[in-house]
């Protein structure tokens, strides 16, 4: 089975930087997607890592520890529009997506 | 329209009723998901097809059924609805099934009520 921890509320300021953080144990490993909710709508993806490391994305960046078992989501010159919810999901050994509860990020002015 | 549509849109639903939630895609994946969303709980997984003619339980399949005849269609079925089936419920799409890499892409939901 899965498990996978994330915060579930963080607020920031507008232009500044916040980082979400995701714990998880699986049962094999296929790769860490984080995808990003806004209230009403429906999940929409953001980033993949399989390797260990950082990728980056435009204003977003995603780290990868595989021997932690940890994943980071960093949303930089953080604007109004990036108040939503973000999600953390593995791909364990059966290649199904496993979701964590999400984080919901509100961005104030 | 390039995507997932789900219809309804929301219902309400007497407990014991009989219900079906459709679900259509147009981008030709092979792979498709139902997953319902509660608060506090995230998305969890209820059955899912890797390509047309299969399917498989997720993570809490028991009082949902799922069949897939063609590529676009992946219908789930409330056979007779709890009150604990009160969610909203997603499907998705990806190009394969099986895969790492495996994107999903979601339609915008059904929100059902079971009274």
């Amino acid at each position: 089975g899965q498990n996978i921890d994330q915060p579930t509320e963080m607020t920031a300021t507008e232009g500044a930087i916040v980082q979400i953080n995701c714990t998880y144990q699986t049962s094999g490993f296929n790769g860490l997607f984080w995808y990003q909710q806004h209230a009403g709508e429906a999940p929409t993806f953001l980033s993949y890592n399989v390797l260990d490391g950082l990728e980056e994305k435009g204003r977003f960046s995603s780290f990868l520890s595989r021997s932690k078992g940890y994943s980071y989501l960093l949303l930089k010159e953080l604007q109004m529009k990036d108040s939503a919810s973000y999600l953390c999901a593995v791909s364990g050994g059966d290649y199904k997506l496993s979701f964590g509860a999400g984080t919901t990020v509100t961005v104030r002015a | 329209i390039a995507g997932i549509t789900q219809a309804p849109t929301s219902q309400i639903l007497a407990a014991g009723r009989r219900m079906t939630l459709r679900c259509t895609q147009d981008m030709r994946h092979n792979a498709m998901y139902w997953y319902r969303q509660d608060l506090g709980l995230g998305l969890r997984l209820i059955h899912y097809s890797n390509t047309a003619g299969t399917t498989g339980k997720g993570e809490v399949p028991d009082g949902y059924s799922v069949s897939r005849a063609n590529t676009d269609d992946f219908p789930l079925t409330l056979a007779s609805a709890v009150p604990s089936q009160t969610s909203v419920y997603f499907c998705a799409s990806s190009p394969v099934g099986g895969s790492g890499a495996n994107v999903l892409t979601f339609g915008a939901g059904s929100r059902l009520t079971v009274l």
